[in-house]
């Protein structure tokens, strides 16, 4: 068990619709990411949040945003979606950077239909 | 634009034998290299990573070997035992401000050790 949390673990929709993930980093952890595993794209880094700001994207669609929150825990937010995004998403979270290592929640299945 | 190569898909290895998984990398600014394990419907587990500034990490029966100038990874797993069979992800990143430690991964290596 890394200590972040990911919720909720399956999610099916369908194509259009708008869902949110919830993650909670691991305790202490300022900086959360998040990495989308599509079959045949890998896992891909979409965006990272430091203590309520954003500080790097990686290829997140404009239709896909994300937000941190006093308490740290982070939302990931996926509209208009299409079959496409039907994928594993991971969060991750670390001290800060102070040595780069990141530990992975055990994601949300999100199936759009 | 994949800088992270993991060019064998699959490994499989006797148990008590050396595991070695090989990566490789196009960006010469990487400075902080993982590997991380994967069950199904399991999130990554961090298992090693390692500085440029180092060549070798060992901890327990996990070594990564770094060749900057091959920019070039290893992973060995001496010895191999049945909970390793998994898949083995290498990841790589620019400890900067701008980067703030994104990963960039691997496609993965499949492990299966076998008795």
């Amino acid at each position: 068990d890394s200590g972040v949390t990911q919720t909720p673990k399956h999610l099916i929709t369908a194509t259009g619709q708008r869902v949110t993930l919830r993650c909670s980093p691991r305790s202490g952890d300022l900086s959360v990411y998040w990495y989308q595993q599509s079959l045949d794209q890998g896992l891909q880094f979409l965006i990272q949040y430091y203590n309520g700001e954003e500080r790097a994207k990686g290829n997140i669609l404009e239709r896909f945003s994300a937000q941190q929150f006093p308490d740290l825990h982070s939302e990931l937010n996926l509209s208009s979606l299409e079959l496409g995004d039907s994928a594993l998403y991971f969060c991750a979270s670390s001290v800060a950077t102070s040595d780069g290592t990141q530990y992975f929640g055990p994601g949300t299945r999100l199936t759009v239909l | 634009d994949q800088q992270v190569k993991q060019n064998s898909p699959s490994l499989s290895v006797q148990e008590g034998r050396i595991s070695i998984l090989n990566c490789d990398y196009t960006n010469s600014m990487f400075d902080y290299f993982l590997w991380y394990k994967k069950y199904p419907a399991e999130g990554p587990t961090f298992l090693i990573s390692i500085s440029s500034i180092k060549d070798k990490n060992e901890d327990g029966r996990f070594t990564v070997f770094l060749n900057k100038s091959a920019k070039h990874l290893s992973l060995h797993i001496v010895p191999s035992q049945p909970g390793d069979s998994a898949v083995y992800f290498c990841a790589a990143s620019r400890m900067t401000t701008d980067s703030w430690g994104k990963l960039q991964f691997g496609a993965g290596t499949q492990v299966v050790v076998t008795p």
